[in-house]
C-alpha cells in the first residue's frame, strides 16, 4: 500500500518568506508526527496530532511554526517570516496510534537562502 | 534530564559482526526503538523493547537493560547495504509519550 508522502521534496525560499510543507499520511493513522532533521542529528520532535487535535505542540520552536490537520488525514506545517536557522528537512511520520511504530515520509528538505 | 548517547561513527568489515550501543537517561521509560536511516532517506524502524532481554529479527538483535538505562542493536552478517545511521530513541511518560531521539551512529562496512 502507499507509504507517507510529503511535498514539495524539496524548497528553496527567501529569509522572510511563507512556506507550506504538505505530508499525507497512511490511510487509516490516527497520529500524525512532525519533525525536523539537521545534518548528523536524530529527528527533532515538534508536533503530535491525534486525529485532529493536536495533542502536543510543545516541540514548535516559536509562533513562526504552525500546523494543522482539519480532516485528520493530510497535515500542513506552515512556516512564516522564515530564517536561515530554520533549514533542515522536515519530516512526518504516521502511526496507528501514539504507541506503536512511526512510518516515516520522505522529508522536505527546506533551505532559506 | 533527557539524555540519549550513541557512539558517531563504526566501521565495520563486511560478514562481519558489530554491535551499536546506546545509553539514556529519561523520566519514566516506556519503550526504546532502533531505526535505520540511508543516507538522504527516511528512518525506516527496526526493532522495539520495552522489556529487558534480547529480541531478535533475522540479521538485526536489539538488547535492552532497563536498570543501567542501556541498549544495543547488534547487526551479523553485515552486507554493504547496512551501511546507514541507526537511530536510537526513546519514549518517555514525562514527555507525553514522545521519542526522544538520539543523533544517530553513522556505520560505514568496508569490503
Amino acid at each position: 500500500g502507499a507509504g507517507v508522502s510529503q511535498t514539495p521534496s524539496n524548497k528553496v525560499t527567501e529569509k522572510g518568506k511563507y512556506v507550506e510543507l504538505r505530508c499525507d499520511p497512511i490511510s487509516g493513522h490516527t497520529a500524525l508526527y512532525w519533525y525536523r532533521q539537521s545534518l548528523g542529528q536524530g529527528p527533532e520532535f515538534l508536533i503530535y496530532f491525534q486525529g485532529t487535535g493536536a495533542a502536543d505542540d510543545s516541540g514548535l520552536p516559536n509562533d513562526r511554526f504552525f500546523a494543522v490537520r482539519p480532516e485528520g488525514s493530510v497535515s500542513t506545517l506552515k512556516i512564516q517570516r522564515t530564517e536561515r536557522g530554520d533549514s533542515a528537512v522536515y519530516l512526518c511520520a504516521s502511526s496507528p496510534d501514539l504507541y506503536n511504530e512511526q512510518f516515516f515520509g520522505p522529508g522536505t528538505r527546506l533551505t532559506v537562502l | 534530564g533527557q539524555n540519549i548517547d550513541q557512539p558517531t561513527e563504526m566501521t565495520a568489515t563486511e560478514g562481519a559482526i558489530v554491535q551499536i550501543n546506546c545509553t539514556y537517561q529519561t523520566s519514566g521509560f516506556n519503550g526504546l526503538f532502533w531505526y535505520q536511516q540511508h543516507a538522504g532517506e527516511a528512518p525506516t524502524f527496526l526493532s522495539y523493547n520495552v522489556l529487558d532481554g534480547l529480541e531478535e529479527k533475522g540479521r538485526f538483535s536489539s538488547f535492552l537493560s532497563r536498570s543501567k538505562g542501556y541498549s544495543y542493536l547488534l547487526l551479523k552478517e553485515l552486507q554493504m547495504k547496512d551501511s546507514a545511521s541507526y537511530l536510537c530513541a526513546v519514549r518517555e511518560r514525562d514527555s507525553n509519550y514522545q521519542l526522544i531521539w538520539g543523533a544517530g551512529t553513522k556505520l560505514i562496512i568496508k569490503p
